[in-house]
C-alpha cells in the first residue's frame, strides 16, 4: 500500500504570510495527486489536480508542485478565507486512494 | 442541480448493521467511478471504498469483508451496506464522484455512530 506522510499536522500563520505544506509518498506516484481544502462542517473541495494544476475557480495564490515522491502545496499570501484543513490525496493506485493525515492552518 | 445526497447514517450497536444511500442527480451517474470516504470527528479522512462503473468494487483493508458498496444505475443511486461494525467505524461518511482519478463532487455526508 502506499502511504502518504503530510507535514506538518498543524500550522499558525498570519494573513498575509506564505505558507508550505508537503505531502511524501511512501514510493513514487508520479503527479498522480490533489490538494483538498476542507473547512468544518463541510465536505472538502478540490484545489489542486496533477500535482500542479489549478482546479478552475480557485484563486491563484494557491499552487501545487512535485513529482514522483514530494509534493508542496503553497499559499502565497494567506488570506482569511483560507484557514482550514489541507489533505493530499493519492491516486496512483487507483482505485484505491490514501489521504495524508491532514495540515490544520489557524490564524496567529 | 449537480449533487450528491448522503442518507442512512444513524446509531447503531456494535456488531450491528447499517445502509447508506447516496442519491446522485444532474449528472449521468452511470459514467462514474464512485466512491465512500469516512472522517471521525476531529480526524482526517479515510477512503472506504470504490466501485467502477463496470460494477468492481475495492475496499481497504480496514473494512474489507464487513464493508460492501453497490450501485444502482437505473435509481442513481450508491449503497453502502456496513456490516459487524464497530466504535472505530463511528464518523461522516461522504460519497464522492471521481473524475480522472479526482474527487469532483461531494455530497454533505451522513453521521454513523456505532454505540452501546
Amino acid at each position: 500500500d502506499i502511504q502518504m506522510t503530510q507535514s506538518p499536522s498543524s500550522l499558525s500563520a498570519s494573513v498575509g504570510d506564505r505558507v508550505t505544506i508537503t505531502c511524501r509518498a511512501s514510493q513514487g506516484i508520479r503527479n498522480d495527486l490533489g490538494w483538498y481544502q476542507q473547512k468544518p462542517g463541510k465536505a472538502p473541495k478540490r484545489l489542486i489536480y496533477a500535482a500542479s494544476s489549478l482546479q478552475s475557480g480557485v484563486p491563484s495564490r494557491f499552487s501545487g508542485s512535485g513529482s514522483g515522491t514530494e509534493f508542496t502545496l503553497t499559499i502565497s499570501s494567506l488570506q482569511p478565507e483560507d484557514f482550514a484543513t489541507y489533505y493530499c490525496l493519492q491516486h496512483n493506485s487507483y482505485p484505491m486512494y490514501t489521504f495524508g493525515q491532514g495540515t490544520k492552518l489557524e490564524i496567529k | 442541480e449537480v449533487q450528491l445526497v448522503e442518507s442512512g447514517g444513524g446509531l447503531v450497536q456494535p456488531g450491528g448493521s447499517l445502509r447508506l444511500s447516496c442519491a446522485a442527480s444532474g449528472f449521468t451517474f452511470s459514467s462514474y467511478d464512485m466512491h465512500w470516504v469516512r472522517q471521525a470527528t476531529g480526524k482526517g479522512l479515510e477512503w472506504v471504498s470504490a466501485i467502477g462503473t463496470a460494477g468492481d468494487t475495492y475496499y481497504p483493508g480496514s473494512v474489507k469483508g464487513r464493508f460492501t458498496i453497490s450501485r444502482e444505475n437505473a435509481k442513481n443511486s450508491l449503497y453502502l451496506q456496513m456490516n459487524s461494525l464497530r466504535a472505530g467505524d463511528t464518523a461522516v461518511y461522504y460519497c464522492a464522484r471521481a473524475q480522472e482519478g479526482y474527487f469532483d463532487l461531494w455530497g454533505r455526508g451522513t453521521l454513523v455512530t456505532v454505540s452501546s
